[in-house]
Order: structure tokens, then C-alpha cells, then sequence
């Protein structure tokens, strides 16, 4: 079965501290994908990637780095935490874009706060 | 921007009812419309998805209506359950090219 693993489960970080929540795949797709939760804004795309050692921006990457160094692992760094990233972060996979190939597996959650 | 829309930020129904989640978009390239369905405390997982060519796809008590000239579509959930009480998102793809866009979730709950 397809799966999807994150790690921290769970985190508190310091303002102005370094975060990096980590994520593997083993469902052998070439995407991937992290995006915050937030009540009301629903799930929104941070950085994504289609290649090892590549990465792309999502549709709010400001405050955000990521590193895809294989097709397994894919990180998001936060290099200065800030109160407002707090949220539940997610990673997903999929095999390709377009129809069903673009189903998103998810992970189970980062749940991260920053005080 | 936001290219797919749900409606309602939250939904009650009572068990048994038949709970209806509606969604629009805006662009019409859009050939790929899945539906998630997320726990509390899990990440969201596809529960039912339709093709554009498509104005209607079943999966035991889960129906998916699509309007392709409307731009709209629908997730009903027939004899709603207590368990069925999740968020379920909507979602858009295009054939190729770019990445899928989500809405912002319909927390439904279905009281006893």
C-alpha cells in the first residue's frame, strides 16, 4: 500500500528559530507536495517538486525553503519561525499531473506551533 | 485567486439524510475533479473523483454531479452516517501541465 510518512508528528518551535519537517514516500511517485492547513483557508501549496534535487514554488513559498534530495525525501525548512506558520503542515505524493495519475496521497500531519 | 470554490464552510445534517457538498470553478481546462475526504488528526484521503466527459459517477452511498457548463458539481452523500463526519474537499486538475488546486473544505457533521 501506497504511504506517505512525516516526522516530527508534532512540534514547538521558538520565534526566529530553524524547523525542518521531514517527509518520505514510498509509493515511488515522481511528485511531491507541501502544503499548510489552516481553519478556513483550507489546504494551501507551499513548494512542490517533480525531480530529485529540484524544487518548485507553490502559491505561498514566502517564509519557506525546500530540498528534494531523492525521489523519496522531500523537506520543508523554515529558517526563521515565525508566529503566523503556525499550522498543520502536509506532505503528498502523486505519480504525474492530469486525471488520475494526480491523485495526492497524504501524510498524516506535522502539527506545528511556534511561540 | 481561488479556482475552486466551496460553498459552505460547514454543513449539519441529520443521520440518515442525505448530505449535498457543493463546488465551483473557474477554469474550464479543468478535466479532473476529485473529492477528499479528511479526519480529525489524519491527512485527507480521495474518497470519489469524476472526468469532465462524465456528468455523474456513483460509489455506494457517494454520488458525484458534474455540470461541465455550469462549471459546478456536487458530492452527495446518501444516508449520511455519523461516521461520515469529516471535511471533504474539492479539487480540480487539468489534463497536464500544472498542479491540483484544492478548495477550502466543507466540515461536515451528522448528528444522531
Amino acid at each position: 500500500e501506497a504511504a506517505v510518512t512525516q516526522s516530527p508528528r508534532s512540534k514547538v518551535a521558538v520565534t526566529g528559530g530553524k524547523v525542518t519537517l521531514s517527509c518520505h514516500q514510498t509509493n515511488n511517485h515522481d511528485y511531491m507536495y507541501w502544503y499548510r492547513q489552516d481553519t478556513g483557508h483550507g489546504l494551501r501549496l507551499i513548494h512542490y517538486s517533480y525531480v530529485a534535487d529540484s524544487t518548485e514554488k507553490g502559491d505561498i513559498p514566502d517564509g519557506y525553503k525546500a530540498s528534494r534530495p531523492s525521489q523519496e525525501n522531500f523537506s520543508l525548512i523554515l529558517e526563521l519561525a515565525s508566529l503566523s506558520q503556525t499550522a498543520v503542515y502536509f506532505c503528498a505524493s502523486s505519480a504525474d499531473w492530469g486525471g488520475s495519475q494526480d491523485t495526492q496521497y497524504f501524510g498524516p500531519g506535522t502539527r506545528l506551533l511556534v511561540l | 485567486q481561488q479556482q475552486v470554490r466551496q460553498s459552505s464552510q460547514s454543513l449539519t445534517v441529520w443521520e440518515g439524510e442525505t448530505a449535498i457538498l457543493n463546488c465551483s470553478y473557474e477554469n474550464s481546462a479543468f478535466d479532473y475533479f476529485p473529492w477528499y475526504q479528511q479526519f480529525p488528526g489524519e491527512g485527507p484521503a480521495l474518497l470519489i473523483a469524476i472526468r469532465s466527459v462524465s456528468d455523474k459517477k456513483e460509489d455506494g452511498r457517494f454520488t458525484i454531479f458534474f455540470n461541465k457548463r455550469e462549471k459546478n458539481l456536487s458530492l452527495h452523500i446518501k444516508d449520511s452516517q455519523p461516521g461520515d463526519s469529516a471535511t471533504y474537499f474539492c479539487a480540480a486538475s487539468l489534463n497536464s501541465g500544472t498542479y491540483q488546486r484544492f478548495g477550502t473544505g466543507t466540515k461536515l457533521q451528522v448528528v444522531p
